[in-house]
């Protein structure tokens, strides 16, 4: 079944570790994107691609950073965990053309303790 | 860049009643605006989408308008079931960089049986 998916569905992580999120997609989607829900948040972009070899930031890319090798891969790192990125995180992606539906992964719960 | 209020931020309902949510938007060149219902431990998936060039757009017990004038859009749910019960978001995009969502903060929806 086509679709988005991440890993890992939840993960505890110590303050100060690194820590990967993964996010492929099998739609050849060009854009793809990272948010964070939080609590009366809503949904807040951290960072995006338009494309492969292309990444900008979004609202909240700050202790984040993100790497676009190819069109179905769009990894999240954080580099050093602080326990104010606990989150749930959602990776989505979009086709061609600008007013075009995203899709949305299951989501990644994470806590940083 | 564009700012999207969404109101309110919780609503009940009688099952059978009709449930409104309500969102504004900052940049008058907005132009593609989806509504997204998320259900528990899920992601986000559309349910339906305007474009700035239609004022009304209908999919069975779900409708969207948009007034672009007053630069605010809406949803209505009609008879409303338990299964409706979900959040809500609200979503605009800008061109040219229209590959870029801005989302409202989300409305609980909970239908009483």
């Amino acid at each position: 079944i086509a679709g988005i998916t991440q890993a890992p569905t939840s993960q505890i992580l110590a303050a100060g570790r690194r820590m990967t999120l993964r996010c492929t997609q099998d739609m050849r989607h060009n854009a793809m994107y990272w948010y964070r829900q939080d609590l009366g948040l809503g949904l807040r972009l951290i960072h995006y691609s338009n494309t492969a070899g292309t990444t900008g930031k979004g609202e909240v890319p700050d202790g984040y950073s993100v790497s676009r090798a190819n069109t179905d891969d769009f990894p999240l790192t954080l580099a050093s965990a602080v326990p104010s990125q606990t989150s749930v995180y959602f990776c989505a992606s979009r086709g061609q053309g600008r007013n075009t539906e995203a899709f949305f992964g299951q989501g990644t719960r994470l806590t940083v303790v | 860049g564009e700012n999207v209020e969404q109101h309110p931020s919780t609503l009940s309902v009688q099952e059978g009643d009709s449930a409104v949510i309500k969102c504004t938007y900052s940049d008058s060149a907005s132009n593609y605006f989806p509504w997204y219902k998320q259900e528990l431990g899920k992601g986000p998936q559309l349910i339906i989408d305007i474009r700035s060039n239609v004022g009304e757009k209908k999919d069975q017990r779900i409708a969207v308008t948009l007034n672009k004038t007053a630069k605010h859009f809406s949803l209505h749910i009609t008879e409303t079931q338990p299964e409706d019960s979900a959040v809500y978001f609200c979503a605009a995009s800008i061109p040219p960089t229209g590959n870029q969502f801005y989302f409202g903060t989300g409305t609980s929806l909970t239908v009483i049986p």
